[in-house]
């Protein structure tokens, strides 16, 4: 099963305007980490915040992590045309082979329409 | 970072063959996962590739349906078998990066997919 659920599942926004989208989890993490993924083509690493920060910024991105709600938040802010794309939320955990492995969330998908 | 080549990018095939997919990357990695992502959906884990010994398959996937090899530190393939409708998917290969900044942060680098249609 998902260790994530994401909402929305779907989201359209006009350009300029901010876009947020909100993951849960179930299990405690070391990590949380966000990618974007452009249709048809593979997932890029876009942000990660560990399970003792609660706030984390790289340019037009902003990510929240409330560990007591298991919860985290994407805001990207004045969006693009660009930003179209779907965004998943990921979590780390040990795989029954004893190594590290991401576990996806259900994922947004984002329209920024011009 | 790693660059990491997948191929083919996309496939039709018949029912009951098998397609093998390949993923190259550019530099020594640890470890490659291979990951199936159905239409409309989100990424689940197949296995993570180890070289020199077997790969490690999550639960609900078996080595009969998709064996993988990988033989050295920079490649690996992972093979769908007796293929049915119910298979196609996005295959996505995936690497955690050499030794830098991002080592020990589960952060990974994607191909960009094998799209793959069974008639």
């Amino acid at each position: 099963s998902q260790q994530g659920e994401e909402d929305p599942q779907a989201l359209s926004i006009q350009e300029g305007e901010n876009a947020t989208m909100n993951c849960s989890y179930k299990t405690s993490i070391n990590n949380l980490q966000w990618y974007r993924q452009n249709s048809g083509r593979g997932l890029v690493h876009l942000i990660l915040i560990r399970s003792n920060e609660r706030e984390k910024h790289s340019g037009r991105l902003r990510v929240t992590l409330d560990t007591s709600k298991k919860s985290s938040s994407l805001l990207i802010t004045a969006s693009r045309a660009a930003d179209t794309a779907s965004y998943f939320c990921a979590t780390a955990s040990i795989t029954t082979g004893g190594g590290n492995k991401l576990t996806f969330g259900t994922g947004t998908q984002l329209k920024v329409e011009l | 970072s790693a660059v990491i080549s997948q191929k083919p990018s996309r496939d039709i095939c018949q029912r009951g063959t098998s397609l093998t997919i390949q993923c190259q990357v550019d530099s020594q990695v640890t470890m490659m996962f291979w990951y199936r992502q159905q239409p409309g959906q989100s990424l689940t884990l197949i296995a993570t590739a180890n070289q020199g010994s077997e790969a490690t398959y999550e639960s609900g996937f078996v080595i009969d349906k998709f064996p993988i090899s990988r033989p050295n530190l920079t490649f690996s393939t992972l093979t769908v078998s007796n293929m049915s409708p119910e298979d196609s998917s996005i295959y996505l290969c995936s690497v955690t990066p050499p030794p830098g900044p991002a080592v020990g942060k589960n952060i990974q680098y994607f191909g960009a997919g094998t799209r793959l249609s069974v008639l």
